[in-house]
């Protein structure tokens, strides 16, 4: 069956380091993956998008890498800031289907 | 500028009771979601509607129905509530976009639901 594994462990940083979150996925070809950020009691807001012909993605201190050989997605967020701490969710989807199925998230804490 | 506004915010009902989830966005999007979000389970589909007049289920969609009453407003009812779906639920809208697919989802911030 499909199986997206985000690291569910918190990820604790310190201000101003580069903060590297994980979407690994099984049994899926995904035509695009989308991150997305959760602020406690709120919910999901949309960051970035990749397509799978793409290999990189950038905006402002975010970066999003995706490789279809290891079925892995990185998001990079770099001089990392305490307004960052929140969970990151990724989620994956194939052309011709809106809806996409996410993963469980990583909660990132960024200590100053 | 509301975007995806949800109602209630927060629901305490009884097994056995029934409560529609009303769900309204105003940015003309196409597709609309229905999604419960559990510790560890992440959020999990449970209803979708691609365009107006349409539904289909997701990945949990036993115990609730939905009805698209037009393209502003997608609502979620459990008819028969019990104690497995207490959850937050969250409703989503989309785009159709230049691309059939991959457009980004906007949530709204949930209905926090306990069922006793």
């Amino acid at each position: 069956s499909q199986k997206i594994e985000q690291n569910s462990e918190a990820l604790n940083i310190q201000e101003g380091k580069t903060a590297t979150l994980t979407c690994n996925y099984t049994n899926y070809s995904p035509a695009y993956l989308q991150w997305y950020r959760q602020d406690p009691g709120r919910g999901p807001v949309f960051l970035l998008l990749i397509r799978e012909n793409e290999k990189e993605k950038r905006k402002e201190r975010l970066k999003v890498t995706f490789d279809t050989t290891l079925k892995q997605s990185l998001f990079h967020i770099t001089a990392s800031q305490p307004a960052d701490s929140a969970t990151y969710l990724c989620a994956l989807g194939v052309w011709g289907y809106q809806k996409v199925t996410f993963g469980i998230g990583t909660k990132l804490q960024v200590i100053p | 500028n509301a975007g995806v506004t949800q109602t209630p915010k927060f629901q305490v009902l009884k097994t056995g009771q029934s409560m529609t989830l009303q769900c309204a966005q105003d940015m003309n999007h196409n597709s609309m979601y229905w999604y419960r979000q559990d510790p560890g389970m992440g959020l999990r589909l449970i209803y979708y509607s691609a365009s107006e007049g349409t539904t289909d289920k997701g990945e949990v969609p036993n115990g609730y129905n939905v009805s698209r009453l037009n393209k502003r407003e997608f609502s979620l009812r459990l008819e028969s509530a019990a104690p497995s779906q207490t959850s937050v639920y969250f409703c989503a809208s989309s785009g159709s976009g230049t691309g059939y697919g991959n457009q980004p989802q906007h949530f709204g911030d949930g209905t926090r639901l306990s069922i006793l």
